[in-house]
């Protein structure tokens, strides 16, 4: 069964110390791979796909990477503003559906 | 581009009633999936619509239905209302030509069941 875990289920960070969120997967055939941050009451909002093993992204303070059994999100000298939850979620390109982990849980303190 | 828009974004309702949600996608975009999360489960896929057809369905009972319109819009209708049923309600679009397509979610509608 297609399964996603995320650790650590909450981080809290000082402002600028850097750290790495993970998301460890097992699917029948990765199609892809993606990152979504939440804000409380809001839904989703995207922020990276990878497809492939050794495949990396990067959006300011985020980088994404990617391995055969895990990804990573590292955050790199956070803001109180990134402080929400991220959520991983796979693809296994049978269908449209995607799948959930439960998210890490990231407050950042000024 | 306006992004996905789903109404109403709160409702409450008693337990045996029904309910119905909107979502209208991203311009363009022709696949329109539906996710329930709540803080025990997390988001799980409820059923994901493509040109007016239910390409893919997850695991919940027949009280949950959807359909979607010739302009993608879809909606959403649970029947019998139950406690569990409270949750947060995302719609995600996307353009539904491939299986690795990004999906990008709405707002969120917002259930409560009494």
């Amino acid at each position: 069964e297609d399964q996603v875990t995320q650790s650590p289920e909450a981080l809290r960070l000082q402002e600028g110390e850097s750290s790495s969120l993970n998301c460890s997967y097992t699917v029948s055939g990765l199609r892809g791979l993606f990152w979504y941050r939440q804000d409380p009451g809001k839904g989703p909002e995207f922020l990276f796909t990878l497809y492939s093993a050794g495949e990396e992204k990067e959006k300011e303070r985020l980088k994404a990477t990617l391995t055969k059994k895990e990804s990573f999100l590292h955050i790199t000298a956070p803001k109180p503003e990134d402080s929400a939850t991220y959520l991983c979620a796979v693809s296994n390109g049978a269908t449209n559906k995607l799948i959930f982990g439960t998210g890490t849980l990231l407050a950042v303190q000024p | 581009k306006a992004g996905v828009t789903q109404t109403p974004r709160y409702l409450i309702k008693t337990r045996g009633q029904q309910v119905t949600l909107s979502c209208s996608p991203i311009s363009g975009h022709r696949s329109v999936s539906w996710y329930q999360q709540t803080p025990g489960q997390g988001l799980q896929f409820l059923f994901e619509y493509f040109s007016e057809t239910q390409r893919n369905k997850g695991n919940f009972p027949g009280r949950f239905s959807g359909r979607q319109f010739s302009n993608s819009r879809s909606e959403m209708n649970v029947s019998t209302l139950e406690l569990g049923d409270s949750a947060l309600y995302l719609c995600a679009s996307s353009s539904g030509t491939g299986l690795t397509d990004t999906q990008y979610f709405g707002p969120g509608t917002r259930l409560t069941v009494l």
